[in-house]
Formats: C-alpha cells, structure tokens, sequence
C-alpha cells in the first residue's frame, strides 16, 4: 500500500509568519509532486508542482523535495488569513499513470 | 480558457438507485480522472480515461463505471447505490495521460455533491 503522510493539523501560524508544511511518501518511484489547496466545501486548486529534488519558488510559496529523504514540503511566506485552507500533498504513483493524494493538513492563519 | 465542469453539482438519491455524472475537461485535454472524496477516507481515485480508454482503475466494486467520449467528455456511473456512496465527486482534467511515475498536471472541476438517502 503506497502511503501519503501528512500531519492533519490544524496548524495554527499568525498572520505575517512562514507556514512550513510537511509531507513523506513511500513510492521511491515517484518523481512528480503536486500541491494543491482545498478551501472548505469546494474542490482542490493546484498551488505547485516540482519534478527535481530541491527548492522550487513562485510567489509566497516555495516547494521543497529531497528524494533520498522521500520528503516533500511546502512553505508559505507572509501567511496571509486567506491562506488557511486543506493543503493535500500529492506525488505520482510508479506503477500506474495516477496521483496518490495524502489525507491533507489543515491550516489557520491567525490574524 | 474556461475550466473543468461538472454537472450537476448537487444530487439526493435513495439506495438502490443510479446516478450518472458528468465532466467536461478543459480545452485541449484528453486525459479526465475521476475521484471519490469523504471526510473519512479523503481523496480515493475511481479511474484514468485517455483517447476514450480507461487507462487507471482504483480499488471500488464494479458498480462504480466511467466512460469517455470521442470529444474528451466523461461520464462516471454508480449502480443500486449504497448510503456510503454518499461524498463529493471530483474530476480532473489533464493535457497528456502521463506514464507510471510521471503524472501530467491535473486541474479539478467543481466536483458534483452526491447524497444518498
């Protein structure tokens, strides 16, 4: 069973901080890394997407993997309370043409 | 470009009845994957359609099927429904079908709310 990690939270971060939040994968075949955003009662929105381990930057968010750790992250800058939202880390699958998404950890951004 | 659009976006059934959902994937993409999302079980994937083949199916019973149409659309069936299909349904459009490791972007629709009384 290829397994997702992720804290559920919620993670509580005040309104200006850095949010870092955490993710592990088991598939060692995997090599595309998908973050999307969940906003309560609606559907998922892509935030960013990393094939190569290191960091990856757009905006306020910066994506981290490190492959030999097997250990993706996602972190916000500037949290902003519009920013608290399900984040649900997603890497491929290496058997089939699919995404295994995580359970998701819940952020709040305090004002 | 307009996005990927479910219809309808809320359904009540009752048990044993079926239910046929429908996606329309962004322009230009021809791979659509459907999921299955529950506050107990999250983001589960029913299955990977690509040039009107299923490509990918995931672990549900036989009363869950899907199809897709010569112009990229899809349809996902749920037959002699079950209290527990009760959850949000969401398709996911994406430009290629990706090969095993490597997963095209995907970009979801609103999903279609289905309760089943």
């Amino acid at each position: 069973q290829k397994e997702v990690e992720q804290n559920s939270g919620p993670l509580s971060v005040p309104e200006g901080a850095i949010a870092s939040l955490n993710c592990t994968y088991s598939d060692r075949g995997s090599q595309s890394f998908f973050w999307y955003r969940q906003y309560s009662g609606k559907s998922p929105e892509l935030i960013m997407f990393i094939y190569s381990n290191g960091d990856k930057e757009d905006g306020r968010f910066t994506a981290q993997l490190n492959k030999a750790s097997q250990y993706v992250s996602l972190l916000i800058r500037d949290s902003q309370p519009s920013d608290s939202a399900t984040y649900l880390c997603a890497p491929s699958d290496s058997s089939a043409s699919k995404i295994i998404f995580g359970s998701g950890t819940r952020l709040s951004i305090r004002p | 470009k307009a996005g990927v659009t479910q219809t309808p976006r809320y359904l009540i059934k009752t048990r044993g009845q079926q239910v046929t959902l429908s996606c329309s994937p962004i322009s230009g993409h021809r791979s659509v994957s459907w999921y299955q999302q529950t506050p107990g079980q999250g983001l589960q994937f029913l299955f990977e359609y690509f040039s009107e083949t299923q490509r990918n199916k995931g672990n549900f019973p036989g009363r869950f099927s899907g199809r897709q149409f010569s112009n990229s659309r899809s349809e996902m069936n749920v037959s002699t429904l079950e209290l527990g299909d009760s959850a949000l349904y969401l398709c996911a459009s994406s430009e290629l079908p990706g090969l095993a490791g490597v997963t095209d972007t995907q970009y979801f629709g609103p999903g279609t709310r289905l309760t089943v009384l």
